[in-house]
């Protein structure tokens, strides 16, 4: 079973800020299943990237994906009040998997 | 708009059983895999499995399996999660979403709770 890793566990900044979240995985996979997805308190998760650099329908273009292999990254160009949540990655295809979490507070 | 609407809130005791559902809308509900995600408190997203209403396909992940029942009722568009004995561990928010792949569209979640 392949392992997501997410770094750091809580990252704090602030407001127009950039901010870089990994995802490392305990054995390489395929870019074309790694997806983030954003979790606000008391909401369902909603996606972000698929495809390891794919917008979903409607993120905004300050939210970008990166990476191939064993690592990925997500990179808010410049934060907004609203961005400040959880991040989860997930490879999907054959038994989907989660990484445990990236919180992104306020600073 | 498409979206997927689970059933509310439910508090049972150890030993009960409980459905709870999910019911899709303005898409093609049989042509499209739901997935079942569990949330503890305060803890991660972790992939229950998957079912396709189409035919009622289903696919369990080795930590749930023989643990909770998937099904489907074609008629009206809904996915229900069942478990025939709930535990006081089986307390979670549980989400329902389309996956194609990933998953692209969530319910709001069914937060159950099991206590005694």
């Amino acid at each position: 079973e392949i392992v997501l890793s997410q770094s750091p566990g809580t990252l704090s900044l602030s407001p127009g800020e950039r901010a870089t979240l990994s995802c490392r995985a305990s054995q390489s996979v395929s870019s074309t299943y790694l997806a983030w997805y954003q979790q606000k308190p008391g909401q369902a998760p909603r996606l972000l990237i698929y495809a390891a650099s794919s917008r979903a329908t409607g993120i905004p273009d300050r939210f970008s994906g990166s990476g191939s292999g064993t690592d990925f990254t997500l990179t808010i160009s410049r934060l907004e009040p609203e961005d400040f949540a959880l991040y989860y990655c997930q490879r999907y295809g054959g038994s989907p998997t989660f990484g445990q979490g990236t919180k992104l507070e306020i600073k | 708009e498409v979206q997927l609407v689970q059933s509310g809130a439910e508090v049972r005791r150890p030993g009960e059983s409980l459905k709870i559902s999910c019911k899709g809308s303005g898409y093609t509900f049989t042509s499209y895999w739901i997935a079942w995600v569990r949330q503890m408190p305060g803890k991660g997203l972790e992939w229950m499995g998957i079912i396709y209403p189409g035919d009622s396909e289903t696919r369990y992940s080795p930590s749930f399996q023989g643990q909770v029942t998937f099904s489907t009722d074609k008629s009206i568009s809904t996915a229900y999660l069942r478990w025939s004995s709930l535990q006081a561990s089986d307390t979670a928010i549980y989400y329902c979403a389309r996956q194609q792949g990933t998953l692209d569209i969530w319910g709001q979640g069914t937060l159950v709770t099991v206590s005694s």
